[in-house]
């Protein structure tokens, strides 16, 4: 069964250090989404992508984020100059399309910042 | 308008017992409503989903019953199993965007 795949599991960096999180969508899928949920919390929305742009954003994702599609498989979350307050798990997600398209959510990527 | 509430924020069962969680919401605008089981360590998994044109949708041991006019959702997951013990969220989607809303989460118990 395709399942979105995430790397790394774990990511630990200093504050004010770049991170990339590393997502690969199911293949066929051609909506594709980053979500944050601080531990113990519940999920928050942070940017969709769709045709190479991004379609929404949360107030969350300020200038301190960025989305990319590098090549035709990976779909990457870039996060500038970390702090403290994004230590979190960051699940990908990817759809078929909107209008409630299923969405289904990669295992996410723990980042720690210290 | 956004927000989704969720109750209760945990539920322990008994096996065999019957769970229920529910989920109320503001924006008419919603007309999508999943409910994803999240096992610690995991992402979020589509359980079940349903649209607001019925007012139940079952799949093996679980059902949503939704109330359109009361803008109320739930989850019932019959015959609760151990293996059920996880955090499930309720979420909605508008016909405009794209982004889930997530409810706050239940932690579900289910003792054997």
């Amino acid at each position: 069964e395709p399942e979105v795949t995430q790397t790394p599991s774990h990511q630990v960096t200093q504050m004010g250090q770049e991170v990339i999180l590393r997502c690969v969508p199911i293949s066929n899928h051609l909506y594709f989404y980053w979500y944050r949920q601080i531990l113990g919390q519940k999920v928050e929305f942070l940017v969709s992508f769709y045709n190479n742009e991004i379609s929404e954003k949360s107030e969350i994702f300020d200038d301190q984020f960025s989305v990319e599609r590098p090549d035709g498989s990976n779909f990457t979350l870039k996060i500038r100059s970390t702090k403290l307050e994004d230590s979190a798990m960051y699940f990908c997600a990817s759809s078929s399309g909107t209008g409630g398209g299923e969405q289904y959510f990669g295992p996410g990527t723990r980042l720690t910042v210290t | 308008q956004q927000q989704v509430k969720q109750s209760p924020q945990s539920l322990i069962v008994q096996k065999g017992g019957i769970s229920i969680i529910n989920c109320a919401y503001e924006n008419t605008a919603f007309d999508y409503f999943p409910w994803y089981q999240q096992f610690p360590g995991k992402g979020p998994a589509l359980l079940i989903a349903i649209r607001p044109d019925v007012s139940e949708k079952k799949e093996g041991r679980f059902t949503i019953s939704f109330n359109k006019s009361a803008k109320q959702f739930s989850l019932h997951i019959m015959d609760s199993q151990p293996g059920d013990s996880a955090t499930y969220f309720c979420a909605a989607l508008d016909n405009y965007g794209q982004n889930f809303v997530f409810g706050p989460g239940t932690r579900l118990s289910v003792l054997p």
